[in-house]
């Protein structure tokens, strides 16, 4: 099976404007966790959504969203960029039936805010 | 709520030679407890994981981690390293009644010299 993809890779925006990341998780995976990742601050979990409902969510600005689509995929938005939000973000998908499934990583989404 | 401290931020060690890489968590409620590996410029990848049962959970890469729940710790182990372990490593917990959220310690780089 193809593993987690995100898109785009890399990104740079500036302070202000707004972006949006896209991830596609394993086939058959409904669960779709979003985390955000810096030196200061480490790995913080965003939110998880499970068939196209936000299920779980983070401590986070409402600034920070995200959807799925039907066919899982999902997407998140991070709207009126601010500096501390340069990060690694990562994204896992998960069959998700129970707590005990494993999450599987995407290789993420370095946004950079000038 | 959940917390994880892992205690050491680098663990510097020779090629070859046994490694310990330390996790106490806390926690109100039973948890699921995880080890994820990240290296440069990629994603996370499972280790382990700790659900329930044997207290010794084992890797196919020689890696090895123990529940102990009087400590609240799951330590990892390896008996000997290689160039290649050279990595971050990520101890995590999940509650088992709030799907996939999970929470990350602030992780070890572990650094093999030859």
């Amino acid at each position: 099976k193809a593993g987690v993809t995100q898109t785009p890779r890399y990104l740079i925006k500036t302070r202000g404007q707004q972006v949006t990341l896209s991830c596609s998780p394993i086939s058959g995976h409904r669960s779709v966790s979003w985390y955000q990742q810096t030196p200061g601050q480490g790995l913080q979990f965003l939110f998880e959504y499970f068939s196209e409902t936000q299920r779980n969510k983070g401590n986070f600005p409402g600034r920070f969203s995200g959807r799925q689509f039907s066919n899982s995929r999902s997407e998140m938005n991070v709207s009126t960029l601010e500096l501390g939000d340069s990060a690694l973000y990562l994204c896992a998908s998960s069959p998700m039936t129970s707590g005990a499934d494993t999450q599987y990583f995407g290789p993420g989404t370095r946004l950079t805010v000038l | 709520a959940q917390s994880v401290t892992q205690l050491d931020s680098q663990v510097p060690v020779f090629e070859e030679a046994p490694v310990e890489l330390r996790c106490n968590y806390s926690s109100s409620v039973s948890v699921y407890l995880f080890w994820y590996v990240q290296y440069p410029n990629q994603g996370l990848q499972l280790l382990l994981k700790y659900l329930s049962g044997s207290t010794l959970v084992e890797s196919i890469n020689g890696f090895e981690a123990e529940f102990n729940k009087s400590q609240t710790s799951f330590h990892l182990r390896k008996p000997s390293v290689h160039i290649s372990d050279t990595a971050e490593y990520f101890c995590a917990v999940s509650d088992p009644s709030n799907t996939g959220k999970l929470i990350f310690g602030q992780g070890t780089t572990l650094q093999v010299k030859p």
